[in-house]
This record gives C-alpha cells, sequence and structure tokens, in this order.
C-alpha cells in the first residue's frame, strides 16, 4: 500500500500569509497527485489535480507542485474563506489519502 | 451542473450491511468515461477511498478495508451503490460518493461530490 503523510498537521496563519504544506508519498507516485480543500460538514472540494494542474473555478493564489514522494500545495495570500482542513490523495495506484492539514486562524 | 446524492439508512446494526445509493444528474454513468467512486470519513479522521467503478462493471476496491465490499452499478437508473458486510463500530461514518473525473488509467481524482451520509453502527 502506498502511505501518503502529510505535515504539518495543523498551521496557524494570518490573512495575507503565504502557506505551504507538504506531501510525501510512501514510493514514488510520478505527477499522480491531488489535494482537496474541506470545510465542516462539507463534502471535499477538488483544488489540485495531477500535481500541478489547477481545477477549473479555483483561484490562481492555490498553486501544487512535485513529482515522484514530495509534494507542496501552496497557497499564495491567505484569504478569510482558505481556513480550511487540506487533503493529498494519491491515485497513481488505487487510491490513499493523507491524514489532512488544518489551517487556522494564527 | 453535474449532482450526487446518496442515501440509505442512517443506522445499521453491528454484524448488519451498510447499503447505500447514489443518484447522479447533470451526467450519463454509462455513457461518460469517468470511474464513480465512494469514500468514507469517521468523525474527526481523514478521508478514506472504499472503491471505485465503471459503467462497464469493473471496479477497483481498497486493499486495506477490514470489512467486505461489493460495489455495483445500474445504469437504467443512472446510479450506483456500497454494500459493506459485517459491520462494526468502526464502520461509523460520513459516506460519500464522487465522481472520478481526473484520472489516471483505472485510479482518478474526484471532482464532483455528493453531501455525504452519515451512518452510524449501533445496536
Amino acid at each position: 500500500d502506498i502511505q501518503m503523510t502529510q505535515s504539518p498537521s495543523t498551521l496557524s496563519a494570518s490573512v495575507g500569509d503565504r502557506v505551504t504544506i507538504t506531501c510525501r508519498a510512501s514510493q514514488s507516485i510520478s505527477r499522480w497527485l491531488a489535494w482537496y480543500q474541506q470545510k465542516p460538514g462539507k463534502a471535499p472540494k477538488l483544488l489540485i489535480y495531477e500535481a500541478s494542474s489547477l481545477e477549473s473555478g479555483v483561484p490562481s493564489r492555490f498553486s501544487g507542485s512535485g513529482s515522484g514522494t514530495e509534494f507542496t500545495l501552496t497557497i499564495s495570500r491567505l484569504q478569510p474563506d482558505d481556513f480550511a482542513t487540506y487533503y493529498c490523495q494519491q491515485y497513481n495506484t488505487y487510491s490513499t489519502f493523507g491524514q489532512g492539514t488544518k489551517v487556522e486562524i494564527k | 451542473q453535474v449532482q450526487l446524492q446518496e442515501s440509505g439508512p442512517g443506522l445499521v446494526k453491528p454484524s448488519g450491511t451498510l447499503s447505500l445509493t447514489c443518484t447522479v444528474s447533470g451526467d450519463s454513468i454509462s455513457s461518460s468515461h469517468y470511474y464513480w467512486g465512494w469514500m468514507r470519513q469517521p468523525p474527526g479522521k481523514a478521508l478514506e477511498w472504499i472503491g471505485s467503478i465503471y459503467h462497464t462493471g469493473v471496479k477497483y476496491q481498497n486493499p486495506s478495508l477490514t470489512s467486505p465490499v461489493s460495489i455495483s452499478v445500474d445504469t437504467s437508473k443512472n446510479q450506483f451503490s456500497l454494500d459493506l458486510f459485517s459491520v462494526t463500530a468502526a464502520d461509523t461514518a460520513v459516506y460519500y460518493c464522487a465522481r472520478g473525473g481526473r484520472t489516471h488509467y483505472d485510479f482518478q481524482a474526484f471532482d464532483y461530490w455528493g453531501r455525504g451520509a452519515q451512518v452510524t453502527v449501533s445496536s
């Protein structure tokens, strides 16, 4: 099984900050990685697929990078609507989600 | 606009069967080239992929699941379904259905999701 490890588990930030979340795979997944945003009581929302492709309608302040085993999600200037939990997902072989990163208000 | 809606009992007894159906609107399961998937999220925990199915019936399921699972599709009703057998309290979760709109061969990221169905396993 491919394991996905996100860091940090919790991140405290302020509006306007640049935020980076890391996701590491236990083996190479090439670029088959997605990022989701989830707010309490809501379904996840796809932000990024294929490591760096922005899903339609997602603001350009969100960006993804990486390949192989290490990936990052960056929010260039944090907005009030961005406080949420973020998950990575590999879909190279079956599918595995990371444990999540909660972005909270500092 | 693609929409998915989960339906099924909210309470299942231990050792029983958890059965959910996902009804799709705004897209056709039989004519789209997507897989359709099930995920779940226990209270306060991370998402877990359960499995995905194609309109032909080809399916993939999470090999790490402890409870037996069956995923099926009914293209005439534009629905797909999940059965989870011999459930325990550990299967208590919000269950989501979703469209696998971003694909890599038989695996996918999910671009449209249902709102989720809370299922509690308890006597």
